[in-house]
């Protein structure tokens, strides 16, 4: 059964960078026909997609965020991460990481999700 | 970026009731159109992909429709466990974007 775990700081000061890392089990990252992203969800609003990466290092990055973000990849630890610098109180969200199927055009995969607080 | 308008933002139904709910694309994107569900406390969870399509172990009383800007998610017979947010999310053309939610009460 494939499971999603996000991990990382739940507090971040302004000005800092945000590093989250998405550690993926029951399935191997490298496996072909699949997206590895972030999406995320500031407290009781809706839905924002950060990036995905593919397991060739290939990137999409939403271009609201492309300046500030990258999303690396370790096959060797079949996890990927989030990157974002220059965080500020607007980057205070639940950050999800989820698998993007090319089968199905969807996030059919997601994480628990994780609270990252921008706060000085 | 394309503009995803669901319809209502919330609604009040009882078990049974056969629920619908709209969004609506600022331009077409053919069938890439999914639907996700949301409890408080947990990841959203997928419902519908490509417009119509069910994800596997979603129950069948979820049925999705529609083309180009226009698209529906029925209920057929509303269950308990069903009261949650939903969300659209279209897969036509990075960035992707998801509606702004429309929140099913009792």
């Amino acid at each position: 059964q494939l499971q999603l775990q996000e991990s990382g700081p739940g507090l971040v000061k302004p000005s800092e960078t945000l590093s989250l890392t998405c550690i993926v089990s029951g399935a191997s990252i490298s496996s072909g026909g699949y997206y590895w992203g972030w999406i995320r969800q500031p407290p009781g609003k809706g839905l924002e997609w950060i990036g995905s990466i593919f397991h060739s290092g290939s990137t999409y990055y939403n271009p609201s965020l492309q300046s500030r973000v990258t999303i690396p990849v370790d096959k060797s630890k079949n996890q990927f991460s989030l990157k974002l610098s220059s965080v500020t109180a607007a980057d205070t969200a639940l950050y999800y990481c989820a698998r993007h199927s090319f089968r199905t055009w969807s996030f059919d995969y997601w994480g628990q999700g994780t609270l990252v607080t921008a706060t000085s | 970026d394309i503009q995803m308008t669901q319809s209502p933002s919330s609604l009040s139904a009882s078990v049974g009731d056969r629920v619908t709910i709209t969004c609506r694309a600022s331009q077409s994107i053919s069938k890439y159109l999914n639907w996700y569900q949301q409890k408080p406390g947990k990841a959203p969870r997928l419902l519908i992909y490509t417009a119509s399509s069910l994800q596997s172990g979603v129950p069948s009383r979820f049925s999705g429709s529609g083309s180009g800007t226009d698209f529906t998610l029925t209920i057929s017979s509303l269950q308990v466990e069903d009261f949650a947010t939903y969300f659209c999310q279209q897969s036509s053309t990075i960035p992707y974007t998801f509606g702004q939610g429309t929140k099913l009460e009792t």
